[in-house]
């Protein structure tokens, strides 16, 4: 069973668009994760939820909406797709201790083309 | 706030030879400390950890890194490096609710 899965794996697009990546974690994590990779290999996080509510929004265009139904799934809405959304796209969950969040375990990438 | 360096963008090494990947980090509270490697076209898996204990922290793959608080570094090293270490390196800080990840270490393993 895979502990982090997150689909579509590719994901190529127009510009304009709008579309979803979903992400799902068997572990019974209470905190969930997106984050984008550049071409650069460069690692942002994004947002982190944790039982279902949102902690971090870091500075992403409001164009990016996750949502979070349940503490196993994470899914990240984008619309109106722009060039420079273009990355890999990974999602990650972690348990949360009293003092910091424990190691993350990852999915394995969604790379998004917008064209 | 937290933050992570990572020295070497790119650290190439023949096969056999023993490697340093180099991590500092800043921070004004206790943090947990990781190492991540990412091979092609996948996502990213655990190395090691250093949570508390022992500074020298021994990871998968025959890593190991050394915690060293006075400097605030924590330096990822293999004694003997194979071709398939060849990947990308993160080291990365954990607060409550947040990891910040380095920029990352190209490691290239030439035979």
């Amino acid at each position: 069973d895979t502990a982090v899965s997150q689909t579509p794996k590719y994901l190529v697009t127009q510009m304009g668009n709008d579309k979803s990546i979903k992400c799902e974690q068997n572990l019974g994590h209470d905190t969930m994760y997106w984050y984008k990779q550049d071409s650069k290999k460069f690692l942002k996080i994004m947002f982190s939820y944790n039982n279902k509510e949102l902690i971090i929004n870091e500075t992403v265009p409001n164009r990016f909406s996750p949502k979070s139904p349940d503490k196993a799934h994470l899914n990240l809405h984008i619309n109106s797709l722009e060039l420079g959304d273009s990355a890999v796209y990974f999602c990650a969950s972690s348990q949360e201790s009293a003092t910091g969040a424990g190691e993350a375990f990852f999915g394995q990438g969604t790379r998004l083309t917008v064209v | 706030a937290q933050s992570v360096t990572q020295l070497d963008s790119q650290v190439p090494v023949f096969e056999e030879a023993p490697v340093e990947l180099r991590c500092n980090y800043s921070s004004s509270v206790s943090v947990y400390l990781f190492w991540y490697v990412q091979y092609p076209n996948q996502g990213l898996q655990l190395l090691l950890k250093y949570l508390s204990g022992s500074t020298l922290v021994k990871g998968i793959n025959g890593f190991e890194a050394e915690f060293n608080k006075s400097q605030t570094s924590f330096h990822l090293r293999k004694p003997s490096v194979h071709i398939s270490d060849t990947a990308e390196y993160f080291c990365a800080v954990s607060q409550r609710g947040k990891s910040t990840f380095g920029d990352g270490t190209t490691l290239t393993v030439k035979p």
